[in-house]
């Protein structure tokens, strides 16, 4: 069965500091690889996707960036954070665009 | 532009009764609906989803409907569990597009009490 991990769980890191969060699917191959964050109270808003390896379309203007190195590998980055980047982030894969998304247990970044 | 709205932040519910979760949608290209349910410090979890060909879909305790002439959709979880208390988002997408991109709600957080 497929699995997705993403790692760490939780994160404070200074505002300057760099970034990278990890993200990787195991029992598939040439998944579809999504970033989201929810901010709080918010819905989920998608950052960047991936149709494949170094394939990487961004949705909004900002502060990140992502990479995907592998075929089930996803890192969302940063050279300097900012306090708006504060959330939860969430990692997602598909097998094609007519299945479910599913999604990792998240990433809370905490900016002070 | 919120494409896909959850107009209800909060819905509480007896246990044993019927829990009906709503969604709007303005995007008229949408052709597949999901709902997932979020619990804290967790990820969205899938949990039932509908094509637009269909105006239904059961999955035991859970059952969605569509009204595409309303763009609407909701989900009933019959009987709700003090288990279903959760976040509940919904999500559409265009199947067609290889991107498959979902547009959330805001969620709506359903509280099942004894």
């Amino acid at each position: 069965s497929q699995t997705i991990h993403q790692w760490p769980a939780t994160l404070v890191q200074p505002v300057g500091s760099p970034l990278s969060l990890e993200c990787t699917v195991e029992g598939t191959s040439n998944p579809n690889l999504y970033w989201y964050r929810q901010a709080a109270g918010r819905g989920l808003q998608l950052l960047f996707y991936s149709v494949g390896i170094g394939q990487i379309s961004s949705e909004v203007p900002q502060n990140l960036s992502a990479s995907r190195p592998q075929d089930r590998q996803f890192i969302l980055s940063s050279k300097k954070l900012l306090l708006s980047d504060s959330g939860f982030y969430l990692c997602a894969w598909t097998a094609d665009s007519n299945q479910p998304q599913h999604f990792g247990d998240g990433t809370r970044l905490s900016i002070l | 532009d919120q494409q896909v709205k959850q107009n209800s932040p909060s819905l509480s519910v007896q246990e044993g009764r019927i829990s009906i979760l709503n969604c709007d949608y303005t995007n008229s290209m949408f052709d597949y609906f999901l709902w997932y349910k979020k619990y804290p410090a967790e990820g969205p979890t899938f949990l039932i989803s509908i094509s637009s060909i269909k105006d239904k879909n059961e999955d035991g305790r859970f059952t969605v409907f569509l009204n595409k002439s309303a763009k609407h959709l909701s989900l009933h979880i019959v009987p709700s569990q003090p288990g279903d208390s959760a976040v509940y988002f919904c999500a559409a997408s265009e199947r067609g597009s290889t991107l498959g991109r979902l547009y959330f709600g805001r969620g709506t957080q359903l509280t099942v009490w004894p």
